[in-house]
């Protein structure tokens, strides 16, 4: 099973700053990395998938890249909105797996 | 618009079995792979089955010969089978669509909480 590691664990930002936020593979999962967004009582919504294309309705300050063992989820200019928990996802060999989150704070 | 609606979730015994339904609407059921996911309280998210838009089936070791995913295209339902059941299994399930081959669900429904307790 592929384990994902996401880091940090809590990040704490203010609104209009920089977020980068990584997630390293314990393999090779290619460019089949995925990031969602999860607030609280809500269901998670795809942000990225492919290592870097965003998914309908994701605005451009949300963008992915990486391939192979690291990932990185940047979101350009945080809004008040954005501050929630991140998963990143692999599909590059069943079972699908999930890091186990980076959760995005307000400072 | 694409609708998936969780039901089923309830309290059970160690050892008992749950169904969980999923109806989804507002798109072509039986184009779409399906997955069941589910969250503890507190905790991350973890896959618990999927099945192709073909029929195949998919599913953890943790729940491999417990579980069994199913759908129904003429009815536009998911369902999950759950025999044997843990107090680990202790979660909310959520169904979700992802598109052909993708692995990537792009709509999900609001969940139904399963909870394993004597």
């Amino acid at each position: 099973e592929i384990v994902l590691t996401q880091s940090p664990a809590t990040l704490s930002l203010s609104p209009g700053e920089r977020a980068t936020l990584s997630c390293r593979a314990s393999q090779s999962v290619s460019s089949y990395l995925a990031w969602y967004q999860q607030k609280p009582g809500q269901a998670p919504r795809l942000l990225i998938y492919d290592a870097s294309n965003r998914a309908t309705g994701i605005p451009a300050r949300f963008s992915g890249s990486g391939s192979g063992t690291d990932f990185t989820l940047t979101i350009s200019s945080l809004e008040p909105g954005d501050f929630a928990v991140y998963y990143c996802q692999q599909r590059s060999d069943w079972p699908y797996t999930f890091g186990q989150g980076t959760e995005l704070e307000i400072k | 618009e694409v609708q998936l609606v969780e039901s089923g979730g309830g309290l059970v015994q160690p050892g008992g079995s749950l169904r969980l339904s999923c109806a989804a609407s507002g798109f072509t059921f039986s184009s779409y792979d399906m997955h069941w996911v589910r969250q503890a309280t507190g905790k991350g998210l973890e896959w618990v089955s999927a099945i192709g838009f073909a029929g195949d089936t998919y599913y953890p070791g943790s729940v491999q010969g417990r579980f069994t995913i199913s759908r129904e295209n003429a009815k536009n339902s998911l369902y999950l089978q759950m025999n044997s059941l843990r107090a680990g299994d202790t979660a909310v399930y959520y169904c979700a669509r992802a598109p052909r081959g993708s692995g990537n669900p792009d709509y999900w429904g609001q969940g139904t909480l399963v909870t394993v307790s004597s």
